[in-house]
């Protein structure tokens, strides 16, 4: 059974600080991994999926490593902002064929950002 | 657009109520889900919609009704809920079977049964 881990469970920052987000998983036969942000009371965004044969994927101050064999992701966020400040979500997806495309979520990383 | 609509963003119902929830997508997706999340923990999966066709039921309880009258809507229907169903209920909708199957969330409705 998937089991996905995300550490820490929360964290709080000064305005421009480097940052990485850490998330791990049991079973590394996952078809995609994404990284979600979710405002309190809001729904999920996406932010950035890394396919199983990539390593990593950029966005803007965002960028996304994955490390299949080991079983973990990262998410690095550059000088952060107090926009930044949300709940940070990981999530791996099976192939479509095998459990419908069913995302596995972490229980989140609260990430606070003080200016 | 990248964009999935949830209607309404909130909803208060009495437990003898029967109610629907609305999700669309315009992304030609062919695979819809229902996710149930309660505070402070993640989503977790209730339906999944294929092709129009529903492929997963995560045991839900019958009071949870889903359909999926076409390829861009998926509704959920409730009827005799508990207070203990009180949650945001979010849709996603992905494209199997091609490329990275992204999924994409809708901003969720807030459900309080009283």
């Amino acid at each position: 059974k998937q089991e996905v881990t995300q550490i820490p469970a929360a964290l709080s920052v000064p305005e421009g600080e480097n940052l990485v987000l850490n998330c791990s998983f049991t079973d590394s036969a996952i078809y995609n991994l994404q990284w979600f942000r979710q405002d309190p009371g809001k729904g999920l965004t996406s932010l950035l999926l890394i396919q199983s044969s990539q390593r990593e994927q950029t966005s803007g101050r965002l960028n996304a490593s994955l490390d299949k064999s080991s079983g973990r992701s990262t998410l690095y966020i550059a000088a952060s902002q107090p926009g930044d400040s949300a709940t940070y979500l990981c999530a791996v997806g099976p192939p479509f064929y095998n459990q419908g495309g069913k995302l596995i979520f972490g229980q989140g990383t609260e990430l606070s950002v003080k200016p | 657009d990248t964009e999935v609509t949830q209607t309404p963003k909130h909803l208060v119902m009495g437990m003898t109520n029967k109610k629907s929830l609305k999700c669309e997508q315009h992304m030609g997706h062919r695979a819809m889900y229902w996710y149930k999340q309660k505070a402070k923990k993640p989503p977790e999966l209730m339906f999944v919609y294929s092709y129009e066709k529903l492929s997963i039921n995560e045991s839900v309880p019958s009071r949870f009704s889903p359909e999926c009258p076409n390829s861009s809507l998926l509704n959920l229907h409730l009827h005799a809920l508990q207070p203990e169903d009180s949650a945001l209920y979010l849709c996603a909708s992905s494209q199997p079977g091609q490329g990275a199957n992204e999924a994409f969330f809708g901003q969720g409705t807030r459900l309080t049964v009283v």
